[in-house]
């Protein structure tokens, strides 16, 4: 079935550094979703990305679609402690998603 | 609209017992899912729904059941539980198959 990794598992940032996450598949994609989870909270959407090298920002949030649609990236730029949480790609499979196992960022005032 | 809600909150449950946890969305969206999440493994899907009298089992569907008699409610029963259904579930709906997925706050669980 289809697999989706994530790097990293853990970042530990101090506050105003940039982060990035990687999401990687082993199948071209037709899109690619992002979901953010705050602790004690439920995912929340953020986007979804359908173009080969698509690139779409949120503020200071960044994402990108790999030109082979098998890979895609997060980036925050100048972190902040409202940015902590699990960064969750989705990649298509059938009528659902599946998951990657997120990466938990962590923010030091 | 309330989106998508669940209840119990939390859920304290003995092994063998059997329980619903109860799942309900007012966006009028077709497709609807549990998923269940463990710590390290994000979030795998156990039954999904495709539309009012449609199931269709997940990645990790043994030991639950779900049935979906209206577009509003979809159920998740826990047959007879067991330590390793020890988690956090989460209900889902979208409007369609390649759609936002809109997530309700959760359930935890623990069974003893």
């Amino acid at each position: 079935g289809q697999q989706v990794m994530q790097i990293p598992q853990y970042q530990h940032v101090q506050e105003g550094e940039d982060f990035t996450t990687y999401c990687n598949s082993s199948t071209t994609l037709s899109n690619i979703q992002w979901y953010k989870q705050r602790p004690g909270g439920h995912p929340v959407f953020l986007i979804q990305l359908v173009k080969s090298g698509e690139v779409k920002k949120q503020k200071r949030l960044t994402f990108q679609f790999g030109e082979a649609k098998k890979n895609s990236s997060l980036h925050i730029t100048a972190t902040q402690t409202t940015d902590v949480g699990t960064y969750f790609c989705a990649a298509p499979y059938g009528q659902n998603f599946v998951f990657g196992p997120g990466t938990r960022l962590s923010v030091l005032p | 609209n309330a989106g998508v809600t669940q209840t119990p909150k939390f859920q304290v449950l003995k092994t063998g017992q059997s329980m619903t946890l109860q799942c309900a969305q007012d966006m009028n969206h077709e497709y609807m899912s549990w998923y269940r999440q463990d710590p390290g493994m994000g979030l795998r899907l156990i039954h999904y729904s495709v539309g009012a009298g449609i199931t269709d089992q997940g990645e990790v569907p043994n030991g639950y059941n779900v049935s979906r008699s209206t577009t509003e409610d979809f159920p998740l029963r826990l047959l007879s539980a067991a330590p390793s259904q020890t988690s956090v579930y989460f209900c889902a709906s979208k409007r369609g198959s390649q759609e936002t997925q809109y997530f309700g706050p959760g359930t935890r669980l623990l069974v003893l």
